[in-house]
């Protein structure tokens, strides 16, 4: 079994200031771990994945997030937020042992303030 | 340009109606899946297909049916005996439906019941 917790339902933040978007997950196998992000009415876009190469990953638009198996943890980091990073983001788990189930988290919604 | 399409946009739907939801991509994907997400709540698994002629459940299937006849579309149809289909609803693909295989995401459909 898979599964993963947001602990944060929402995130304000002013513009400038770094971003911090917990995620706790727990698997089973050794997991995937991705990072989606979507903005009003639209589709999710990938920011980032983690496939049990390097622990620190580095994503799109300045994110990245750090893989820690001891504390089952996958936090995104962004040093500087932008406006544009207002959407709503999802963390995601996959284990090995089942092809095809992604495990969403409940997701974050992050608020910038000018 | 590759991507996934989904259409209509906005779909409003009467007590009692089906509807069909479509989905295409021109990515050469083996696999596609179908999502619902409601407010607050992560995605939740209807249905996936991991290649053409060959569909299996995800955790939400019942009042959903859906068909595989190409490899690039995987239509899904919400028929009255769903009893709460207002939500939103993502279409997406992977290149084979492995664990770490990314997902992409079309813009998504929503759903109204009238």
């Amino acid at each position: 079994a898979q599964s993963v917790t947001q602990l944060d339902s929402h995130v304000s933040v002013s513009e400038g200031t770094p971003v911090l978007l917990r995620c706790n997950y727990s698997s089973s196998y050794s997991p995937s771990l991705f990072w989606y992000v979507q903005h009003p009415n639209k589709g999710l876009q990938l920011l980032l994945k983690y496939t049990s190469a390097a622990t620190l990953v580095k994503g799109i638009n300045g994110f990245e997030a750090e893989f820690k198996k001891s504390e089952t943890s996958f936090h995104l980091t962004k040093p500087s937020a932008h406006m544009s990073d207002a959407a709503e983001y999802f963390c995601v788990v996959s284990a090995q042992s089942n092809d095809y189930k992604l495990s969403f988290g409940a997701g974050t919604t992050v608020t910038v303030r000018a | 340009d590759g991507g996934i399409t989904q259409s209509p946009k906005y779909l409003f739907r009467k007590e009692g109606q089906n509807v069909t939801l479509s989905c295409e991509q021109n990515l050469n994907h083996d696999a596609m899946y179908w999502y619902r997400q409601d407010p607050g709540q992560g995605l939740r698994l209807i249905y996936y297909s991991q290649i053409v002629n060959d569909f299996q459940k995800g955790d939400i299937a019942e009042g959903y049916s859906v068909s595989r006849e190409k490899k690039e579309s995987f239509p899904l149809t919400v028929t009255s005996a769903q009893k709460n289909p207002t939500a939103f609803y993502l279409c997406a693909s992977s290149i084979s439906g492995g664990a770490s295989d990314t997902q992409y995401f079309g813009p998504g459909t929503r759903l109204t019941v009238l």
